[in-house]
């Protein structure tokens, strides 16, 4: 089974571009979430979809969306980049299940640069 | 506000001894407890988790203890091998499976042979 892929690994930007990051989720997993890791800072919550609704939303400007497809498919979009959204990006896939936690398997992420 | 800390940011330990990773959780609605291993250029991976109504759960070399008066869990690896030097990410989770994952900051561990 193929685990998640999210496309590009790597991109580089200029501030005030805005940048659309892809996510492909593992087969038959209907949630995607979304996470930023700086450095020493962890992995934060941007936001997770649903049945192409989103579910959760993380502390994160207006200038990061996503949107999810009817294939599960995910892309988050981040607009007028500033210095700081420089990180990793990474899409994270589950079931969900409805009484009890679901795993969530990670992708490689996609490591964003902003000059 | 943190709800989710790793007080220690680097770890290192001998190969074949114990390895002990520590983290600490403010939010007393956490229900659930993971643990996730990350290799640089990779995303984290799953290792081990916890339901707060056990206090410990055991698989192969890694073992999670949860103290929930103390808001406290931890990993243990039991022998530590060279390949387990990577970051690791503590995470809890509210009851329901709806709930987003809250991530701390990680360890990052170094197994020296």
């Amino acid at each position: 089974k193929a685990g998640v892929t999210q496309t590009p690994r790597y991109l580089i930007k200029t501030r005030g571009q805005q940048v659309t990051l892809s996510c492909s989720p593992i087969s038959g997993h209907r949630s995607v979430s979304w996470y930023q890791q700086t450095p020493g800072q962890g992995l934060q919550f941007l936001f997770e979809y649903f049945s192409e609704t989103q579910r959760n939303k993380g502390n994160f400007p207006g200038r990061f969306s996503g949107r999810q497809f009817s294939n599960s498919r995910s892309e988050m979009n981040v607009s007028t980049l500033e210095l700081g959204d420089s990180a990793l990006y990474l899409c994270a896939s589950s079931l969900p299940r409805q009484a009890s936690y679901n795993e969530q398997f990670f992708g490689p992420g996609t490591r964003l640069t902003v000059l | 506000d943190q709800q989710v800390k790793q007080n220690s940011p680097s770890l290192s330990v001998q190969e074949g001894r114990i390895s002990i990773l520590n983290c600490d959780y403010t939010n007393s609605m956490f229900d659930y407890f993971l643990w996730y291993k990350k290799y640089p250029a990779e995303g984290p991976t799953f290792l081990i988790s916890i339901s707060s109504i056990k206090d410990k759960n055991e698989d192969g070399r890694f073992t999670v203890f949860l103290n929930k008066s103390a808001k406290h869990l931890s990993l243990h690896i039991v022998p530590s091998q060279p390949g387990d030097s990577a970051v690791y990410f503590c995470a809890a989770s509210g009851v329901s499976g709806n709930t987003p994952l809250v991530f701390g900051k990680g360890t990052r561990l170094s197994v020296i042979a």
